[in-house]
């Protein structure tokens, strides 16, 4: 089976840097996906990684470490606009996607 | 523009009826589907797995015959949520994955359903 843990919320300030982090216990492995997901809408891609290591993009940054069965979540230069849920989820076969519990993002000014 | 379409977005229905939420990966042709539900301030939470050509796969716990699921053809999934109840109101949102990888994955607009 699968078990995926998140903060369940965060508070940062606009402006700063907050790392969202993912712990996961899988029986298989195909990937490790961030999505970010505002209320009432449906989950927009942010990020994936399958190897160890850091990928970046942009304001956004995801680790993997595989052998830990962790990944963090690292935004930079915080906006109002990002106050969101982060979903980290991770896939097994086949696409098919375990959700960890979500966590809800709040940035104040 | 949109890879997958969800249709209804929001639909409302009496206790008691059925409604049928579709799926639809727009340019692509999808064998696998999946479909999730999502109450409010959780996380998405997966139901079943629509295999094109046969039987849906479901999630330990997801009764099979309240949540029917068609996939009939390779760009079209089927929920019907049958003899709703108000406990089923909930955001259902469904996804589907481009390429051989899988690791693109699109998801539907997502569809709330309101049962009064």
């Amino acid at each position: 089976g699968q078990n995926i843990d998140q903060p369940t919320e965060m508070t940062a300030t606009e402006g700063a840097i907050v790392q969202i982090n993912c712990t996961y216990q899988t029986s298989g492995f195909n990937g490790l996906f961030w999505y970010q997901q505002h209320a009432g809408e449906a989950p927009t891609f942010l990020s994936y990684n399958v190897l160890d290591g850091l990928e970046e993009k942009g304001r956004f940054s995801s680790f993997l470490s595989r052998s830990k069965g962790y990944s963090y979540l690292l935004l930079k230069e915080l906006q109002m606009k990002d106050s969101a849920s982060y979903l980290c989820a991770v896939t097994g076969t086949a696409s098919k996607l375990t959700f960890g519990t979500g966590t809800r993002l709040q940035v104040t000014l | 523009g949109a890879v997958v379409s969800q249709h209804p977005s929001r639909v409302i229905c009496k206790s008691g009826t059925s409604v049928k939420i579709e799926c639809r990966s727009l340019d692509f042709q999808a064998t696998t589907m999946f479909w999730y539900r999502q109450f409010p301030k959780k996380s998405l939470m997966l139901m079943a797995t629509s295999n094109e050509g046969s039987k849906a796969t479901y999630e330990q716990g997801v009764e099979k015959d309240k949540f029917l699921i068609n996939h009939a053809s390779l760009t079209l999934s089927t929920l019907t949520v049958t003899s709703a109840h108000p406990e089923d109101s909930s955001f259902y949102i469904c996804s589907a994955s481009r390429g051989a990888s899988g690791n693109t994955i699109y998801f539907g607009e997502g569809s709330w359903l309101t049962v009064v």
